[in-house]
């Protein structure tokens, strides 16, 4: 049984579109994250849910849009692609603690804009 | 966020032991050190964590200096598939602390 999963694990699609990743994590956490990690493999906090309330949203275009129908599942959509949108994305879940839970990464999709 | 500073790589042989370090000089007092690891093309996963004294657990231990200032990711034998990048990252009280703070983290290489 996967914990985090993440589909799709590849999206290749043109700039201008709008794409959605979807994220699930059966573990029976409260959080959910996105992180972004690019082609220098920088890994960055993009949002963070907490039982489907915004608690964390760094300084992201507001092309992305993260979606949470219920505690298990965080999804991102993004509209007007744009080519440095290319990256790995990793959805993570967590049980928040104070500064001690453990995050569990799903294992990220790869979107490539061309 | 205080933080963290790593050697960009390191090296090491097959079932030999491996000690990372981690230098956070302006670490506070209330912060938890947490490793992490991303094995190739996969997600980062949990490894450690301690606030003062060392820690065990069945990946890898922590050693952290009686100042704080830095600590050590110890394995005790190396395998190939412990070749990643391992991130040291500090956890701070408040709303910030939800967050992971990924820096460049060390490239630990196993030789055969």
């Amino acid at each position: 049984d996967t914990a985090v999963s993440q589909t799709p694990k590849y999206l290749v699609t043109q700039m201008g579109n709008d794409k959605s990743i979807k994220c699930e994590q059966n573990l029976g956490h409260d959080t959910m994250y996105w992180y972004k990690q690019d082609s220098k493999k920088f890994l960055k906090i993009m949002f963070s849910y907490n039982n489907k309330e915004l608690i964390i949203n760094e300084t992201v275009p507001n092309r992305f849009s993260p979606k949470s129908p219920d505690k298990a599942h965080l999804n991102l959509h993004i509209n007007s692609l744009e080519l440095g949108d290319s990256a790995v994305y990793f959805c993570a879940s967590s049980q928040l603690g104070d500064r001690t839970d453990t995050q569990y990464f799903g294992p990220g999709t790869r979107l490539t804009v061309l | 966020d205080a933080k963290t500073t790593q050697p960009n790589s390191m090296e090491s042989n097959e079932e030999e032991p491996v000690h990372l370090p981690c230098n956070h000089s302006t670490i506070s007092g209330t912060d938890y050190i947490h490793w992490y690891r991303q094995l190739p093309s996969q997600g980062p996963e949990y490894v450690i964590h301690g606030l003062t004294s060392n820690v065990n657990n069945r990946m890898a231990s922590l050693a952290i200096a009686e100042d704080r200032k830095s600590s050590t990711l110890i394995l005790h034998r190396a395998t190939l598939r412990d070749a990643a990048v391992y991130y040291c990252i500090l956890r701070g009280s408040g709303g910030s602390n939800y967050k992971l703070t990924f820096g460049k983290g060390t490239l630990l290489t196993v030789n055969p």
